[in-house]
């Protein structure tokens, strides 16, 4: 089973600054990562597919890059929607895991 | 367009047999590619994928489950039912199910529904 490890576990900043979230495989996922975003009380929604496509709808600050190994999901220039949970997902093969989170709140 | 809902008991008692649907719409379980997975959260903590089935019944179940775990269709229906046998206080969160081609991502996802497991 691959581990996706995500860092940090809780991110404070403030309303236009930049978030930088890794996700780290246990072994090569190629290019098989996702990104979820996940407010109170509702469903997970993708944003990122294949490591840096962006979902129908997702507006242009929402990027991510890696390969292999490590991930990296940046939003710039934090809008007051954006604070939020926000989890890694592998297909690379089965079992399909997920990371265990990075929570973006308001410093 | 494409949704999905799931549906089950609120609150359950140890050793019992959890039963979810999900009902969607928008799609046909007998279209090639196409499948449903089911994913869960613990109150306060992480997404853990747990099942999936395709529209050729391929099954697919997480290792750590499995043993747990029934996963079927009812294509004229438009619904995929999971078992979970045995239900544990550890069992209790948020259970999604969510639409997933082959080779592709869980989007979207169903609004979730709570279990409570507790004697």
């Amino acid at each position: 089973e691959i581990v996706l490890t995500q860092s940090p576990a809780t991110l404070s900043l403030s309303p236009g600054e930049r978030a930088t979230l890794s996700c780290r495989a246990s072994q090569s996922v190629s290019s098989y990562v996702g990104w979820y975003q996940q407010k109170p009380g509702q469903a997970p929604r993708l944003l990122i597919y294949d490591v840096s496509n962006r979902a129908t709808g997702i507006p242009a600050r929402f990027s991510g890059s890696g390969s292999g190994t490590d991930f990296t999901l940046t939003i710039s220039n934090l809008e007051p929607e954006d604070f939020a949970v926000y989890y890694c997902h592998h297909r690379s093969n089965w079992p399909l895991t997920f990371g265990g989170g990075t929570k973006v709140e308001i410093k | 367009q494409i949704t999905l809902k799931e549906s089950g008991p609120t609150l359950m008692t140890p050793t019992q047999t959890l039963t979810l649907t999900c009902t969607f719409s928008g799609f046909s379980l007998s279209t090639t590619g196409v499948g449903v997975g089911w994913i869960r959260q613990p109150p306060g903590k992480a997404l853990e994928w747990f099942a999936h089935i395709y529209w050729n019944d391929e099954k697919q179940y997480s290792p750590s489950l499995k043993s747990r775990l029934t996963i079927t269709k009812d294509t004229s229906k438009n619904q995929v039912v999971v078992t979970m046998t045995n239900i544990d206080p550890a069992d209790t969160g948020t259970y999604y199910c969510a639409y997933r081609r082959q080779a592709s991502w869980f989007d979207p996802w169903g609004q979730g529904t709570l279990v409570t497991v507790s004697s």
